[in-house]
């Protein structure tokens, strides 16, 4: 069965520093998505993208960030100075799109942990 | 503000046993309902989406209430596999790709 994949698992960073997160997501895909989870609290969205730009973002999504399709098959996410607020689990996702009303699932990958020192 | 209320729990129940949880939501546009299944640390994972006229599937059954927006899902005879958090999930709004809008999470554990 197809699936969502990110890199890395892991990532430990300084604060200040800029960290990008990688993500394939599935190939017949068409909407990609990032969300969060800090730990012990409920998954929260970031950004939405489809046809190479964004189509929805959430208030956490502010200029610290960044997405990007750099080819046809990566979808990435970049913090560009990290806080220690930053820590938490980024999760990406994707749906085809096509179902009515929303419908559709979203598929997500397995997560990077992030940790900012 | 769109929010997605549930119970946090945990719910602690033997095996076997019928267990129910509810979940409200805030945001009248919402028009797609889900449940998510979330294993520790992991990804949360579709169990099943909930339909107007109510759904089942397998041991699983999914309520949803319009009017009063409230959701519920039913788990009959439960197994220790079933041992989760479970998700409720609302769309943000009518249209593809739209975000999804998490409530906090119910955690079950069923033991032996």
């Amino acid at each position: 069965e197809p699936e969502v994949t990110q890199t890395p698992s892991h990532q430990v960073t300084q604060m200040g520093q800029e960290v990008i997160l990688r993500c394939v997501p599935i190939s017949n895909h068409l909407y990609f998505y990032w969300y969060r989870q800090i730990l012990g609290q409920k998954v929260e969205f970031l950004v939405s993208f489809y046809n190479n730009e964004i189509s929805e973002k959430s208030e956490i999504f502010d200029d610290q960030f960044s997405v990007e399709r750099p080819d046809g098959s990566n979808f990435t996410l970049k913090i560009r100075s990290t806080k220690l607020e930053d820590s938490a689990m980024y999760f990406c996702a994707s749906t085809t799109g096509g179902a009515l009303f929303g419908q559709e699932t979203q598929y997500f990958g397995p997560g990077t942990r992030l940790l900012v020192l | 503000r769109k929010e997605v209320e549930q119970d946090p729990g945990p719910f602690n129940v033997p095996e076997g046993a019928t267990v129910a949880f509810n979940c409200t939501y805030s945001n009248s546009a919402s028009q797609s309902f889900f449940w998510y299944r979330q294993d520790c640390r992991k990804e949360p994972k579709l169990l099943m989406s909930v339909y107007s006229s109510g759904n089942e599937d397998g041991r699983f059954t999914a309520q949803l209430n319009r009017a009063s927006q409230y959701i519920s899902l039913l788990i009959r005879d439960s197994k220790l596999s079933d041992s989760a958090t479970y998700l409720c999930v609302v769309n943000s709004h009518n249209q593809a790709g739209t975000a999804l809008i998490f409530g906090k999470g119910t955690t079950l554990s069923v033991s032996s």
